[in-house]
C-alpha cells in the first residue's frame, strides 16, 4: 500500500532561517510521482512541485529546493531564508503510475515563520 | 492563469439534508477529483472521474455520495443525507492528463458545516 509520512507536525523558525520539511514515502510501484503542496491560512492548496521516480536530480526554484533520494524513499523540501509569508501547512503527496491519479497525502507539516 | 472554481465557499446544512457542492474545472482538463480534509487533518481522496464515469473511489465514498458532470462544465459532489462527520473542507481538483503526468490543480475548497 502507498503511504506518505511527514513526521514533523509543527516547525517554528525565525525569519531568514533555513528550514527543511521531511517526507518519507512507501510504495511498491517502480513508477510513481511525488508532489509538494502548500496550504496557506486561507485554506487553498497550491501546487509547488512534481517529481517522477526516474528523476533524482535535485531541484531549486528561488528559495525553494527539493532533495529526492530513492535509496531512503525521501523527498525533502528546504526553504532557504524563510519569510513570514512562508507560514503555511505543507503537504507531501504520492501517486503511483497505476493509481489513476489518486493522490495520497501525508499528514502535513505546519510551518510557522516568526518575524 | 486558468483556475478551478468551487461554490459555495461555505455551506451550512442541517444533519440529514442533502447538499450539492459545485466545481468548475479548468476548461481543457479531462480528469476530475474530489478530496476531503477534516479540520486539522490530512487531505483524503474521495473519487476520481473521467469520461463521464467514476474511475476510482475510496472507502469514504459510500452510497451517500455521488458525482456528476451535468453539463460539460460543472462537476458536482452530492451528499444525500449529511451526517455530522461529513463536516470538512471539500476540494475539487482537475488535471489535463492522468495525475501521474500532470499536476492536479485544486480549487479553493468548500467548507461544509453540518449542524
Amino acid at each position: 500500500a502507498q503511504k506518505v509520512t511527514q513526521a514533523q507536525t509543527e516547525i517554528s523558525v525565525v525569519e531568514k532561517e533555513d528550514v527543511t520539511l521531511d517526507c518519507v514515502y512507501e510504495t511498491r510501484d517502480t513508477t510513481y510521482y511525488l508532489f509538494w503542496y502548500k496550504q496557506p491560512p486561507s485554506g487553498e492548496l497550491v501546487f509547488l512541485i512534481r517529481r517522477n521516480s526516474f528523476d533524482e536530480q535535485n531541484e531549486i526554484s528561488g528559495r525553494y529546493s527539493w532533495n529526492f533520494q530513492k535509496s531512503t524513499s525521501s523527498f525533502n523540501f528546504t526553504i532557504t531564508a524563510s519569510q513570514v509569508v512562508d507560514s503555511a501547512v505543507y503537504f507531501c503527496a504520492l501517486t503511483d503510475y497505476n493509481q489513476g491519479g489518486k493522490l495520497i497525502f501525508g499528514q502535513g507539516t505546519e510551518l510557522s515563520v516568526k518575524p | 492563469e486558468p483556475e478551478v472554481t468551487q461554490t459555495p465557499s461555505h455551506q451550512v446544512t442541517q444533519m440529514g439534508q442533502e447538499v450539492i457542492l459545485r466545481c468548475v474545472p479548468i476548461s481543457n482538463h479531462l480528469y476530475f477529483y474530489w478530496y476531503r480534509q477534516i479540520l486539522g487533518q490530512k487531505v483524503e481522496f474521495l473519487v476520481s472521474f473521467y469520461n463521464n464515469e467514476i474511475s476510482e473511489k475510496s472507502e469514504i465514498f459510500d452510497d451517500q455520495f455521488s458525482v456528476e458532470r451535468p453539463d460539460g462544465s460543472n462537476f458536482t459532489l452530492k451528499i444525500r443525507s449529511t451526517k455530522l462527520e461529513d463536516s470538512a473542507m471539500y476540494f475539487c481538483a482537475s488535471s489535463e492528463a492522468l495525475g501521474t503526468h500532470q499536476p492536479q490543480h485544486f480549487g479553493d475548497g468548500t467548507r461544509l458545516s453540518i449542524l
